[in-house]
């Protein structure tokens, strides 16, 4: 079966750090493109960050820039992301997803059920 | 920035009655537009790419058009399982920004 595993979630203070995963099962992931994507509680989708399949190249929203980092094993078939200087206003659920990019872009076919992030004092 | 905007933002529909989504773009994302749906407590599911392509295992009363900046979603005839939200979302450059979702309720 495809599937995404996400975890990693919690709870952590303002200015705290968390590490997120995503084991990828099922499909060659290191064929394709990953995304994190956030949804604040009862709020919409929000696209944080995109690493293509060997890890070179990386892309980040403007909210998370310098703070988030994204990578990838493809020995292990897990995405990560690096959470620094979190906020109050980074608390959502985090979704990965990947995208079959093969030349050109494309939709995010498969998703995890993602993983809780509570920042709060 | 993309500024995708969906409307309505709540449509009430009764089954087996038509909806019609609609979401637009602040500029040119050519076809490379998606629909996902997402229950509450789920993750999003894919519904049409590239427009108007239904995702695998997508039933056939969901149908897109468009392109450019224009976009709609078609539910034919609305079934008890496709009360939920859509989203819309570009994915023509970065970021690639979703619209702010239209909630699909019972009337």
């Amino acid at each position: 079966e495809v599937q995404l595993v996400e975890s990693g979630g919690g709870f952590v203070q303002p200015g705290g750090s968390l590490r997120l995963s995503c084991a990828a099962s099922g499909f060659t992931f290191a064929t394709y493109w990953v995304h994190w994507v956030r949804q604040a509680p009862g709020k919409g989708l929000l696209w944080v960050s995109r690493i293509n399949t060997d890890g070179s190249s990386t892309t980040y929203a403007d909210s998370v820039k310098g703070r988030f980092t994204i990578s990838r094993d493809n020995t292990k078939n897990t995405l990560y992301l690096q959470m620094n200087s979190l906020r109050a206003e980074d608390t959502a659920v985090y979704y990965c997803a990947r995208e079959d990019y093969g030349g050109s872009p494309n939709a995010f076919d498969i998703w995890g059920q993602g993983t809780m992030v509570t920042v709060s004092s | 920035e993309i500024v995708m905007t969906q409307s309505p933002a709540t449509l009430s529909v009764s089954p087996g009655e038509r909806a019609t989504l609609s979401c637009r773009a602040s500029q040119s994302v050519s076809s490379n537009l998606a629909w996902y749906q997402q229950k509450p407590g789920q993750a999003p599911r894919l519904l049409i790419y590239g427009a108007s392509t239904r995702a695998t295992g997508i039933p056939a009363r969901f149908s897109g058009s468009g392109s450019g900046t224009e976009f709609t979603l078609t539910i034919s005839s609305l079934q008890s399982e496709d009360f939920a939200v859509y989203y819309c979302q570009h994915y023509n450059s970065w970021p690639r920004t979703f619209g702010q979702g239209t909630k699909v309720e019972s009337k």
